[in-house]
């Protein structure tokens, strides 16, 4: 069956713009977390989604928001951007909320901001 | 405050051998444990992990243990092959999931030597 897809794979973007970043789960799958990797931080929670509704938020600030449709598929936003958002963004689902070992991680998307 | 640790940014062993990874946590709500391991350009997957009451699990050439008195659990990689040549990330989650979804360590680079 398809994995997790993520689009686009690769991104440029300028400071103070915003940004769009869309994850596909596998079929069947309800719930999509998303997680930024950074070289200094490692992998930190963004926010959870779960048949539409946000589940849980890390510590992020406001600039950073989500949502999820009806067909699971999630996107997640990115306002104002600034330097220090340069990252790999991952998503994850699965089929319920809460289940670490059912997590599927998809390719991740690499945002660049100059 | 880093609440999962991988002290060992990076790792060399030779292929036949045993690779250890130790992973330490601070948070004592913390009662469930995983380890992904990731590729270059790829996602992480998911590997093995373990419930706190538990203190080993096996899963053919891995097995890890915890020992929650010591806040400290590690990966075991027997025997070591060229394929296992990756980043290796501890996770760990609270009660029910929790609310901050998986709290990871930044990844300890394993490195396989022929």
């Amino acid at each position: 069956k398809a994995g997790v897809t993520q689009t686009p794979r690769y991104l440029i973007k300028t400071r103070g713009q915003q940004v769009t970043l869309s994850c596909s789960p596998i079929s069947g799958h309800r719930s999509v977390s998303w997680y930024q990797q950074t070289p200094g931080q490692g992998l930190q929670f963004l926010f959870e989604y779960f048949s539409e509704t946000q589940r849980n938020k890390g510590n992020f600030p406001g600039r950073f928001s989500g949502r999820q449709f009806s067909n699971s598929r999630s996107e997640m936003n990115v306002s104002t951007l600034e330097l220090g958002d340069s990252a790999l963004y991952l998503c994850a689902s699965s089929l319920v909320s809460r289940q670490g070992d059912g997590y599927t991680f998809g390719s991740g998307t690499r945002l660049t901001v100059v | 405050d880093q609440q999962v640790k991988q002290n060992s940014p990076s790792l060399s062993v030779q292929e036949g051998r045993i690779s250890i990874l130790n992973c330490d946590y601070t948070n004592s709500m913390f009662d469930y444990f995983l380890w992904y391991k990731k590729y270059p350009a790829e996602g992480p997957t998911f590997l093995i992990s373990i419930s706190s009451i538990k203190d080993k699990n096996e899963d053919g050439r891995f097995t890890v243990f915890l020992n929650k008195s010591a806040k400290h659990l590690s990966l075991h990689i027997v025997p070591s092959q060229p394929g296992d040549s990756a980043v290796y990330f501890c996770a760990a989650s609270e009660a029910g999931g929790g609310a901050d979804g998986l709290t990871f360590g930044k990844g300890t680079h394993l490195i396989i030597q022929p």
